[in-house]
């Protein structure tokens, strides 16, 4: 069965960066690509990104645009989302979700809390 | 970027109800449009994609109808699980963009 399992909860300071990383399993890694969605407390789902699993390709979301980098292992099957010069804004829980291309996100991990504190 | 617009922001109803929430785009999004269901504390799930087709598991009573700018998701007879916050996605173009979301809650 597929699976993503999302690494654990950071506290980072402001300014710092924070890696988090999504494991993938039961599938091809290299078939599907893997979206990173966003849900700071309280508040809606934003679309951070994508990088497709085979190709390395990537497309990000505006407001993340030169501070989110994603890249994967395929040699573990797995992607990470890094994010720099970290806000307080910044703190939500972060998902990583299964999308092939021509498809919607099908699948998404536990999700990883970041907080962003002094 | 394309923006979605979602109403209402809440939806209040009883179980057995119809309800039906809306999503409005800003440019064409063809028939690219996803719906996501998301109960607190657990991640969004994929109710509807492309407009009408149901991902596995979804019962039938979640439909989805639209094209171009203007969609909706209905869900003919209200079940106690079925209140929750629902989200419509747009795939027609990079970056892919989400609604602000409507919550189905319990009158």
């Amino acid at each position: 069965q597929v699976q993503l399992v999302q690494s654990g909860p950071e506290v980072k300071n402001p300014g710092a960066s924070v890696k988090v990383s999504c494991k993938t399993s039961g599938y091809t890694f290299t078939s599907s690509g893997i979206s990173w969605v966003r849900q700071a407390p309280g508040q809606g789902l934003e679309w951070m990104g994508w990088i497709g699993g085979g190709t390395g390709n990537t497309h990000y979301g505006q407001n993340f645009q030169g501070r989110v980098t994603l890249t994967t292992e395929s040699s573990t099957n797995t992607v990470y989302m890094e994010l720099r010069s970290l806000r307080s804004d910044d703190t939500a829980v972060y998902y990583c979700a299964r999308k092939t291309l021509g498809a919607a996100e099908d699948y998404w991990g536990q999700g990883t809390l970041v907080t962003v504190s002094s | 970027e394309i923006v979605l617009t979602q109403s209402p922001a809440t939806l209040s109803l009883s179980p057995g109800e119809r309800a039906a929430l809306s999503c409005r785009a800003s440019q064409s999004v063809s028939r690219y449009l996803a719906w996501f269901q998301q109960k607190p504390g657990q991640a969004p799930r994929l109710l509807i994609y492309d407009t009408s087709n149901r991902a596995t598991g979804i019962p039938a009573r979640f439909s989805g109808s639209g094209s171009g700018t203007d969609f909706t998701l209905t869900i003919s007879s209200l079940e106690p699980e079925d209140f929750a916050v629902y989200y419509c996605q747009q795939r027609s173009d990079w970056p892919l963009t989400f609604g602000g979301g409507t919550k189905v809650e319990i009158k």
